[in-house]
């Protein structure tokens, strides 16, 4: 049980162009979801929060234009990196959590801007 | 902001030799979770400890709950080659939101 899926696994894209990353829970219903990013060799920072049908929650110098968050279901967030450079290439991993505060974390989408 | 201390950085060990990691916080957890994230992948769950005191073991892994509720020790005994990976804790603090505590990450090598 518990099993969070992301897709894509691996994207490339030129620079000025959106990516729109997708986050399931496929076993049960996610009250919650995370956003997370990881730079090589370094631990998972958050990114944002989000809970379904509302805002996303965004940590301190995440740009929310710039990292468009929609949860618009208990099983499905996505996350879009608007015109996308390529210092937003970063390995982007979500987490989910349902009535327990425990994440279980999809297998990430490594982001490749060109 | 509030972070966990995670030691050690990194370890190189020989097949079959028991692993030990830690974690500890100025401050009071109420959940501790342990994770492994094997490279290009996403961090899996090992172990989830919710009390004090509480000694959990998944397999050749086990991890306890610290009494004072600022520290987390994971054991690997008997380590494989696939035990390769980094070793996250993480938790939540007391009477916090839902967002987790990472530490840094223990990176294990194991040589056969």
């Amino acid at each position: 049980g518990a099993v969070v899926s992301q897709h894509p696994s691996r994207v490339i894209c030129k620079s000025g162009t959106s990516v729109k990353i997708e986050c399931r829970s496929l076993d049960f219903q996610a009250t919650t979801m995370f956003w997370y990013r990881q730079f090589p060799k370094q631990s998972l920072m958050l990114m944002a929060t989000s809970n379904e049908g509302s805002k996303a929650t965004y940590e301190q110098g995440v740009e929310k234009d710039k990292f468009l968050i929609n949860h618009a279901s208990l099983t499905l967030s996505t996350l879009t990196v608007t015109s996308a450079h390529p210092e937003d290439s970063s390995f982007y991993i979500c987490s989910a959590s349902g009535e327990g505060k425990t994440q279980y974390f999809g297998p990430g989408t490594r982001l490749l801007v060109l | 902001g509030q972070q966990l201390n995670q030691s050690p950085q990194s370890m190189f060990i020989q097949e079959g030799e028991d692993v030990s990691m830690n974690c500890t916080s100025s401050s009071i957890f109420n959940t501790w979770l342990w994770y492994k994230q094997d490279p290009g992948e996403g961090p899996v769950l090992l172990i989830a400890l919710y009390k004090a005191g509480e000694l959990t073991s998944n397999g050749r892994l086990t991890a306890q709950f610290g009494i004072t509720r600022k520290d987390s020790f994971l054991n690997i005994s008997a380590s494989i080659p696939s035990d390769v990976g980094i070793y996250f804790c993480a938790g939540f603090l007391y009477q916090a939101g839902t967002a987790l505590i990472f530490g840094k990450g223990t990176t294990l090598s194991v040589s056969s």
